[in-house]
């Protein structure tokens, strides 16, 4: 593994389906995001991590929930996905020690909910 | 509010030079990153200014004056591959990026 990864690459999903996506560094970045990307909205973030064991809402958290259980995962669920929730994913993770936290990206999840 | 604002599109031509302003409104400032995202790709990192003034890395340039809440972008000797979107966005005093929509750029020959 070489940065961040993301499975999966893209998935489409029934409403009401359970669905989580995974996100996995190798950079033993203490921080981790979930982003979401929509056409003319940028990204929003979704939820943080700034340490393992501790998590934080960002922007657009309703609907989705995270864990950090160890430095270098950090998944994102759906409980009940939502047509709403079709977006692209981003997971991203930094070296958030008060300088300048520049993030590095995954490639991204499509989600497509029907 | 935080609130960062860039052009939604803008289109130049192969070998010429561009400009993409980006202005914003955080919570404190921590500095402003500029990353380029290639369309179904992920964004990937391109500047970083925290103090006053313009760096130069490459054919790309970028400018900050805090003072306005103002950056911006430059790139130089324009190439088809540089036809992207560019995304602004401004550190905050929590630390967290706080991003402008994108500005898509077109390249046309």
């Amino acid at each position: 593994i070489a940065g961040i990864t993301q499975a999966p690459t893209s998935q489409i999903l029934a409403a009401g389906r359970r669905m989580t996506l995974r996100c996995t560094q190798d950079m033993r970045h203490n921080a981790m995001y979930w982003y979401r990307q929509d056409l003319g909205l940028g990204l929003r973030l979704i939820h943080y991590s700034n340490t393992a064991g501790t998590t934080g809402k960002g922007e657009v958290p309703d609907g989705y929930s995270v864990s950090r259980a160890n430095t270098d995962d950090f998944p994102l669920t759906l409980a009940s996905a939502v047509p709403s929730q079709t977006s692209v994913y981003f997971c991203a993770s930094s070296d958030a020690g008060g300088g300048r936290n520049e993030q590095f990206f995954g490639p991204g999840t499509r989600l497509t909910v029907l | 509010g935080q609130n960062i604002d860039q052009p939604t599109e803008m289109t130049a031509t192969e070998g010429a030079i561009v400009q993409i302003n980006c202005t914003y409104q955080t919570s404190g400032f921590n500095g402003l990153f500029w990353y380029q995202q290639h369309a179904g790709e992920a964004p990937t990192f391109l500047s970083y200014n925290v103090l006053d003034g313009l760096e130069e890395k490459g054919r790309f340039s970028s400018f900050l004056s805090r003072s306005k809440g103002y950056s911006y972008l430059l790139l130089k000797e324009l190439q088809m591959k540089d036809s992207a979107s560019y995304l602004c966005a401004a550190l905050d005093s929590n630390y967290q990026l706080i991003w402008g929509a994108g500005t898509k750029l077109i390249i046309k020959p």
